[in-house]
């Protein structure tokens, strides 16, 4: 079974502070993914990355970053986090096209 | 923009009785369909993929595509309470990074005792 783990399960973080969202992948998966999910939005993409040190923007990627310095390990910035970004943040992994998308357990970040 | 839209719901059924979701989609040329259950505070789990046209079934489950009509399905037979949850409906599309899904803004199902 395809094992994605984010690093914490609930985060609270205060405005203006740098914070680091940690995903990991187990199964040598190339594409990995940062979603924010919020009532009534649904699932958002923040950012995608489909090789080490490559990534493309996703719909909402506007005040994060991401970072992807080893193949199993993908992680979300916010440079500078703001109360708008308190939210569910989910990570996922995908090994080929068309396949679906396997999801960590998510991370609840409150924004103080 | 491609959309993914859901019976927006909630959707209340008694046990033992069939659940219905629907998902409509945009773009005629899409080529992969999924649907994830997310209980609350928790992630989504894939429960079905389905590929081409027609019925897939796995246990109490049976997915539906009919591409003609943009158009897939998610049938719950003897539903149970352990069945509530928000089902999310996701598409593939082909063309550029197909490795990206769309999402539904999902059907919240209640399945009462």
């Amino acid at each position: 079974d395809v094992k994605v783990t984010q690093s914490s399960r609930y985060l609270v973080k205060r405005t203006g502070e740098k914070v680091f969202l940690e995903c990991v992948q187990d199964m040598d998966h190339e594409n990995m993914f940062w979603y924010r999910q919020d009532p009534g939005l649904g699932l958002r993409l923040i950012y995608f990355s489909y090789d080490v040190k490559m990534k493309e923007k996703g719909d909402i990627p506007e005040g994060y970053s991401v970072s992807r310095e080893k193949k199993e390990r993908f992680s979300l910035i916010l440079e500078s986090a703001s109360t708008n970004q308190t939210s569910m943040y989910l990570c996922a992994s995908i090994t080929q096209p068309n396949q679906p998308q396997h999801f960590g357990d998510g991370t609840r970040l409150s924004i103080l | 923009q491609k959309e993914v839209e859901q019976n927006s719901g909630p959707l209340s059924v008694p046990e033992g009785a069939i659940a219905s979701l629907n998902c409509t989609y945009s773009d005629r040329v899409s080529q992969s369909f999924f649907w994830y259950r997310q209980y609350s505070g928790k992630s989504p789990e894939l429960i079905m993929s389905i590929y081409s046209n027609g019925d897939k079934e796995d246990g109490r489950f049976t997915a539906q595509l009919n591409k003609a009509s943009q158009y897939v399905s998610l049938l719950i037979r003897d539903s149970q309470p352990s069945d509530s949850a928000t089902y999310l409906c996701a598409v593939n599309y082909s063309g550029g990074s197909n490795y990206k899904l769309t999402f539904g803004k999902g059907t919240l199902l209640t399945v009462n005792p």
